[in-house]
């Protein structure tokens, strides 16, 4: 299905914690990707990388953080300092950043109580 | 930098009937269009897309038409059926910052 993985499908955490979520692929791709999705609202990119051990931040990457150590993986931590976590997180990949077609995870939805 | 608007937000058609969602875009330099369907709860998933060299795409039910000079482009969806029913997210993206600008989305819902 796709070939890109994110787990967990929900996760609730308490205000103040920071929270992980996983990303992984095995289609080969360079490109990954981290949006943000709310009710009612388009996508919004957090942080991508276009290759291991590089990445740059998106349009809202205030509260969050990644690495991307390996191909395969591209995790995206949700920290206490990021204001509104509660939300939709999808990741996608791509084969190269200029390449035109992004594959989507199935998304994590987090709820921070 | 690339806004993207997209109309209407919601859209109601009967069964059989036809659906047409509108975006419009603002860097000319912007050259590839895909449009995805998000079906609740589920991943986006492309349906069909358009480049810059293109006025019009089609795939079966489905196609795309771009005007390049006004800065938008549009889906339509013919003979529409109840699993047509979801949110469509149009995109586009440009050469110089290669990531895509999403607009907000149209929840389309086809009454049997």
């Amino acid at each position: 299905d796709g070939g890109i993985t994110q787990s967990p499908k929900y996760l609730f955490r308490k205000e103040g914690q920071n929270v992980t979520l996983s990303c992984e692929q095995n289609l080969n791709h360079d490109a990954m990707y981290w949006y943000r999705q709310d009710p009612g609202q388009g996508l919004r990119l957090i942080y991508y990388s276009q290759i291991v051990n590089d990445f740059q931040k998106g349009d809202i990457a205030e509260g969050y953080s990644v690495s991307r150590e390996k191909k395969e993986s591209f995790p995206l931590t949700v920290t206490s300092a990021q204001k509104n976590p509660t939300a939709f997180y999808l990741c996608a990949s791509s084969i190269g950043q200029r390449t035109y077609e992004q594959y989507f995870g199935p998304g994590t939805r987090l709820t921070v109580t | 930098g690339e806004n993207v608007e997209q109309h209407p937000s919601t859209l109601s058609v009967q069964e059989g009937d036809s659906a047409v969602i509108k975006c419009t875009y603002s860097d000319s330099a912007s050259n590839y269009f895909p449009w995805y369907k998000q079906e609740l709860g589920k991943r986006p998933q492309l349906i069909i897309d358009i480049r810059s060299n293109v006025g019009e795409k089609k795939d079966q039910r489905i196609a795309v038409t771009l005007n390049k000079t006004a800065k938008h482009f549009s889906l339509h969806i013919t003979e529409t059926q109840p699993e047509d029913s979801a949110v469509y997210f149009c995109a586009s993206r440009d050469n110089y910052g290669q990531n895509f600008v999403f607009g907000p989305g149209t929840r389309l819902s086809v009454l049997p």
